[in-house]
């Protein structure tokens, strides 16, 4: 099992740009998270998704967004990218929400800065 | 979710237990404390919950007092590859999303 997979690992983009990092996972998981990590600090939840088609909004959501059209991906848009966007971005994935007892699964990153 | 807190570092000498603290005392009778631990810049990697009894895997044992305040995390024989950052969180709410804090940073000495 590959677990969950980040592409791409990563990426510098120029102020203005727009790009899409893609999270696929393979554990048959209905839960989708993306969230940032800024150096220093914990990391903040921006979108989350319970399941096929659907997705909310985290603590961080504004300057992205998310589509989760497949179970198994779920990809974090930037549609203008800004310097402040700069930083280590993590997807997770589990069962169901940590609430409820589940752990979540963690990939390895995306690291982007906008320059 | 609960509010937790926990040290902002320490260090324990390789081959002993590391105990890591942690307060949680807002914490609901129906919310479970999870551990998760990130190494250096990669992604945070689960390593135990439990909500009312004590919980043992083959990472660690989580040991949650009666009244269910505060918590800690015992790796047993730390080791140099257990130097990371450790957060421990209450997630609560219909939702329930890990929200994460600073962690303890965990340094493990020769």
């Amino acid at each position: 099992n590959a677990g969950v997979t980040q592409t791409p690992k990563f990426r510098v983009l120029k102020t203005g740009q727009s790009m899409t990092l893609l999270c696929a996972q393979d554990m048959n998981h209905e839960y989708m998270y993306w969230y940032r990590q800024d150096p220093g600090m914990g990391l903040r939840l921006i979108h989350y998704s319970v399941g096929e088609g659907t997705t909310a909004k985290g603590e961080v959501p504004d300057g992205y967004n998310v589509s989760r059209l497949k179970k198994q991906n779920f990809l974090l848009g930037l549609e203008s990218a800004a310097p402040s966007q700069t930083s280590v971005y993590f997807c997770a994935s589990s069962y169901g929400p940590s609430g409820g007892g589940y752990g979540y699964t963690f990939g390895s990153g995306t690291r982007l800065t906008v320059v | 979710d609960a509010k937790t807190t926990q040290p902002t570092s320490m260090d324990c000498a390789e081959g002993r237990a590391a105990n890591l603290p942690c307060n949680h005392s807002t914490i609901s009778g129906n919310e479970y404390v999870y551990w998760y631990r990130q190494i250096h810049s990669q992604g945070p990697q689960y390593i135990i919950h439990g909500l009312k009894n004590n919980e043992t895997n083959e990472m660690a044992s989580l040991i949650i007092t009666e009244d269910r305040k505060s918590s800690t995390l015992i790796l047993p024989h730390a080791t140099l590859r257990d130097t990371a950052v450790y957060y421990c969180i209450a997630p609560g709410g219909s939702q329930g999303n890990l929200i994460f804090g600073k962690g303890t940073k965990l340094s493990v000495k020769p």
